[in-house]
């Protein structure tokens, strides 16, 4: 079936840091990818995704690029802020009826420092 | 648009009860899913719908849980009777199918305890 991996967290980073959160997956097929963000107390909400290979995502100045050779979806910021802390899931699904719920990676909590 | 509503945002329930979930999803889209997040099992999908027909329900964790679409506006996500390891934090998401795949947009939750 299908499954995705994350990073474990917390990860803590001081103002204008980058920022790297792995993800692999497991699907059968040509799944799709997505990062969500949710805030404390929040619903999660879609940050970026990616819908085939090579694709690349970009949202608010985070980006994840689709790379089927190594299944991964890894996502990157380049200077992180305080505002970006929140927890952060890599998630996938699939196209047929069958498979289109999102199957989400544990969550990788950031932590950004002033 | 309001986006993916859920009611109530909070539910205290004692052990044994009923407790009844609602989500409107965002009109015009034909997946409706309900999730259960807890720091144990993260994020678990309990059942979707699609043009409001069960199509995985293998993550209702046991017969205690039920859920209906009753219309395209309209799912409830049932727990009766209730037990302590039912609290969590619930979410209905929906998306629109078609060509491709869709974000799938969720409501805040509804964080229910059982005590």
């Amino acid at each position: 079936g299908n499954s995705v991996t994350q990073m474990e967290g917390p990860v803590t980073l001081s103002e204008e840091a980058f920022l790297t959160i792995n993800c692999t997956y497991t699907a059968t097929g040509y799944p799709s990818l997505f990062w969500y963000v949710q805030y404390p107390g929040e619903g999660l909400q879609l940050l970026l995704k990616a819908t085939k290979a090579d694709d690349k995502g970009s949202n608010k100045g985070f980006e994840a690029t689709y790379r089927k050779e190594t299944t991964s979806f890894h996502l990157e910021k380049g200077s992180v802020q305080v505002s970006d802390s929140a927890v952060y899931f890599c998630a996938l699904s699939g196209m047929d009826t069958g498979r289109r719920a999102l199957t989400f990676g544990s969550g990788t909590r950031l932590q950004v420092q002033p | 648009d309001a986006g993916v509503i859920q009611s109530p945002r909070h539910e205290v329930t004692e052990m044994g009860q009923e407790v009844t979930l609602r989500c409107k999803p965002i009109s015009g889209h034909d997946y409706l899913f309900w999730y259960r997040q807890t720091m144990m099992r993260g994020l678990e999908l309990l059942i979707y719908f699609n043009n409001n027909v069960p199509i995985d329900d293998s993550g209702m964790p046991e017969d205690r849980f039920s859920a209906k679409m009753p219309n395209a506006s309209f799912s409830t996500l049932k727990i009766q009777p209730s037990e302590p390891r039912d609290s969590a934090v619930y979410f209905c998401a929906s998306s629109l199918g078609g060509k491709g795949v869709t974000e799938a947009f969720f409501g805040q939750g509804t964080r229910l305890t059982v005590v």
